[in-house]
């Protein structure tokens, strides 16, 4: 069965860093979008990706961060300089368009010190 | 912003009964409402989902109520099973055709099976 997939499983960087999360969506899925989880909190949305740009972002998703298509199948999440409370897991989801239905990866686990 | 709220943190059900996990909701623009499954370590699962148009939908030991008068959900398990527990979310999204439309999360129920 298709799954999404994300690299790396774990990163750990030190404040101030860029760091670029992967994700590789399933093929032929037309939407894709970056959520997080702050430990102990509810998964959050940062932003959604459709037709080559982005769809939507949330007030979390401000300028340090970015998220690319580089070709038919990476979706990237960029953010450049970060802080301590970006420590979360970063989740990675895509959809085939079915209203609602989207389809998540396991996960990065960012650590900022 | 509390637009999708799971009120029971946790709850504890034994074998073969029924789990019945609420959630309930703030914004009348929601249309479609999803559970996902989610293991620790992992990526939450899609279980389930329902379209504001209906009340029921079922699959296998799975069903959603959808009471919109009321802006309440429900899943149901029957028979629950140990491989249940897990942590369950409750999401629900706008949908536009043709925009990728963001799912917003209820804050989870705690769902322990037990022998």
């Amino acid at each position: 069965e298709p799954e999404v997939t994300q690299t790396p499983s774990h990163q750990v960087t030190q404040m101030g860093q860029e760091v670029i999360l992967h994700c590789v969506p399933i093929s032929n899925h037309l939407y894709f979008y970056w959520y997080r989880q702050i430990l102990g909190q509810k998964v959050e949305f940062l932003v959604s990706f459709y037709n080559n740009e982005i769809s939507e972002k949330s007030e979390i998703f401000d300028d340090q961060f970015s998220v690319e298509r580089p070709d038919g199948s990476n979706f990237t999440l960029k953010i450049r300089s970060t802080k301590l409370e970006d420590s979360a897991m970063y989740f990675c989801a895509s959809s085939p368009g079915i209203p609602g239905e989207q389809y998540f990866g396991p996960g990065t686990r960012l650590t900022v010190t | 912003d509390q637009q999708v709220k799971q009120n029971s943190p946790s709850l504890s059900v034994q074998e073969g009964r029924i789990s019945i996990l609420n959630c309930d909701y703030t914004n009348s623009m929601f249309d479609y409402f999803l559970w996902y499954k989610k293991y620790p370590a992992e990526g939450p699962t899609f279980l389930i989902s329902i379209s504001s148009i209906k009340d029921k939908n079922e699959d296998g030991r799975f069903t959603v109520f959808l009471n919109k008068s009321a802006k309440h959900l429900s899943l149901h398990i029957v028979p629950s099973q140990p491989g249940d527990s897990a942590v369950y979310f409750c999401a629900a999204s706008a949908y536009y055709t043709g925009t990728a439309s963001k799912l917003t999360f209820g804050t989870g129920t705690r769902l322990q099976v037990t022998l």
